[in-house]
């Protein structure tokens, strides 16, 4: 049975970096990912990580984002740079076994970015 | 990347059926045999609906069918139920290995 969990801070201070862990478990050969969707607006794709290390990001957050995976301790992490107030949202762990899909979403959590 | 386009909303009666578009280019729905659909009610995480097109995982009913034609892709929801409320995001892999999402569209049941 596949659970993810996300954890970390719900508040950034604008310019600071975001960073959030996900615990997943019941997925150690999929690949893995982040979601995130502002409060009341639609799903972005951030980006994600394969069991090899290969990375895949969203063009337009490419610049300021990393994703990387410990599979010692089943962690995925995110880090997202120069945080601003539009980058407040609900950041959702993702998985699946299949390509361009996500079958298994972690609850969410949501960050704000103010001062 | 541009997300790709859904009408923002969509309605039927029970037992209706309604047919949600999302429009891309040949650089995602038109060139990707990945396209995928989501529902997601309030304060839910989104749950898949269909992946590759038409492919419609476990435990989802049949009411619910996926199609494509060209560089739009379509989900279509046969006999309406009052718990089909919600919203609905299509999904597509891109011609670059990224992912995109579609705008979204929240169907109201009558």
């Amino acid at each position: 049975q596949v659970q993810l969990q996300e954890s970390g801070p719900g508040l950034v201070k604008p310019s600071g970096t975001l960073s959030l862990t996900c615990s997943v478990s019941g997925a150690s050969n999929y690949w893995w990912g982040w979601v995130r969707q502002p409060p009341g607006k639609g799903l972005e794709w951030i980006g994600d990580i394969h069991y090899n290390g290969g990375t895949n990001y969203n063009p337009s957050l490419k610049s300021r984002v990393t994703i990387s995976r410990d599979d010692s301790e089943n962690q995925v992490s995110l880090k997202l740079m120069s945080a601003t107030a539009a980058d407040t949202a609900v950041y959702f762990c993702v998985t699946s076994p299949g390509w361009y899909k996500i079958n298994f979403w972690g609850q969410g959590m949501l960050v704000s970015v103010y001062s | 990347q541009s997300a790709l386009t859904q009408p923002p909303s969509a309605s039927g009666s029970p037992g209706q059926s309604v047919t949600i578009s999302c429009s891309g280019t040949s650089s995602d729905v038109g060139g990707s045999n990945y396209v995928s659909w989501y529902q997601q009610h309030p304060g839910k995480p989104p749950k898949l609906l269909i992946s590759e097109v038409n492919q419609r995982p476990s435990g989802v009913p049949n009411r619910f069918s996926g199609s494509k034609s060209g560089n739009t892709a379509s989900l279509t929801v046969s006999g309406l139920q009052a718990e089909d409320e919600a919203d609905y995001y299509c999904s597509s892999g891109t011609a670059t290995n990224t992912y995109v999402f579609g705008t979204g569209t929240k169907l109201t049941v009558l």
